[in-house]
This record gives structure tokens, sequence and C-alpha cells, in this order.
């Protein structure tokens, strides 16, 4: 059964670059599409972007200047970095796989809160 | 991009009585590109629908999904007590990906 686990450091300050990572387990990175989706507390969903196995990617142009999204197959780890922060990013950030690149979301990881702040 | 719109923001309801809920697309994003979430409080979102009216896996048949084009709503027959969470759609016919701003339902 695949599993998804984001680690993050929890508390990143303002302008800094936030670095969140999601180990995948049950199952191979390989032949997935996987997109890292943000939620802000309290209110709705934003997709962030996407990483095919072999790490082609394509973001939101929301936040396109800012975002990196990269694969580790050899770790089966794929991870988001978010630079020039604001309070604006704080948000339980999760990491979700698709099978294709037109495709709906699952499984989710129980995803990982990252508060922006000095 | 492609806006989604959920209606109503809350719904108040009880165990045993049917939830209609209904999401509007800005644009048509056809049967197959149309997904609903739900998420209990302080958990992630889980896939219930996926191509409007496909249930994921483990889902109980008291989820129905329908419609097409711009037009579509998830159907709980008979509410269950966890089934009282909030409930996105998302359509992913074009990127970016986006989803609805959720439904409440709630006792």
């Amino acid at each position: 059964q695949l599993r998804l686990q984001e680690s993050g450091p929890g508390l990143v300050k303002p302008s800094e670059t936030l670095s969140v990572t999601c180990t995948v387990s049950g199952d191979a990175i390989n032949n997935y599409y996987w997109s890292w989706i943000r939620q802000p507390p309290g209110k709705g969903l934003e997709w962030i972007g996407y990483v095919y196995y072999s790490g082609s990617t394509h973001y939101n142009p929301s936040l396109k200047s800012r975002v990196t999204i990269s694969v580790d197959r050899s770790r089966d780890q794929f991870s988001l970095k978010l630079n020039s922060v604001t309070a604006a990013d704080t948000a339980v950030y999760y990491c979700v796989r698709h099978r294709y690149g037109l495709s709906w979301f699952d499984p989710w990881g129980p995803g990982t809160l990252v508060t922006v702040s000095s | 991009e492609i806006v989604l719109t959920q209606s109503p923001g809350t719904l108040s309801l009880s165990p045993g009585e049917r939830a209609a809920l209904s999401c509007r697309a800005s644009q048509s994003v056809s049967a197959t590109y149309l997904a609903w979430y739900q998420q209990r409080p302080g958990r992630a979102p889980r896939l219930l629908i996926y191509s409007a009216s496909n249930r994921a896996a483990g889902i109980p048949d008291r989820f129905s999904g329908s419609g097409s084009g711009t037009d579509f709503t998830l159907t709980i027959s008979r509410l269950e007590p966890e089934d009282f969470a909030v409930y996105y759609c998302q359509q992913y016919v074009s990127t970016p990906f986006t989803f609805g701003p959720g439904t409440k339902v709630d006792i």
C-alpha cells in the first residue's frame, strides 16, 4: 500500500527558503506524477506544481517564479523549495500522487505545517 | 484558470438525511476531469469520486457523483456521523489544477 510522508522545518523566517520533502514507500516512484498542494490554516486548497518521475515539472503560474520541485528516485523522495517566503506562505503542505499529468490526486500524505514567522 | 464555485457554503443536516452538494465550473471540464474529496478536521483530504461519478477504492456506495460540462453534484444518500466534514471539488482538465472553496456539512 502506497504511503506518503512529508517532512519539513516547521518554522521558516520571512524572505528565506521553505524546503519540504515527501518520502514515498510501498510502491515505486517511477511512472507517476507527484504534486505538492498547500492549505493555509482555515482556508482552501491550492495546487503548487508537479514533477514527473523523469524530472520534468509543471508549476502553478501564481507561484512559478518562486518554486522548484525535484525528484530523487534513488531515495524515493521528491521535494519542494519555495523561496522568498512571507506569512502568506504559512500552510499545511501536502504531497500527493497522480497517475497521469491530468488526473485526480490519490493518495495524500498527512501533511506538514510550515509557519513563516520571525 | 478554471474557477470552481461550490454551494451551499454550509449544509446543516442530521444523520440519516440526504445531502446534495453542488460544484459549478467557469468553463467546461467534461465528466472525465472532475473529482471530489472529503476532509475531516485535522486530516488530509481523501479522494471520494473521480471522473465525476466513479467511486474511489473503499468509498461506501452512499456517496455518488453526477454531472458533466460545468455542473456537478455530490450526493450522500444517508448521512453517517463520520460524513460530517468539508467537501471539495477539483478540476484536472487543465493546469493550474483548481479546487472549489468547499462545502461544510455539519450537524
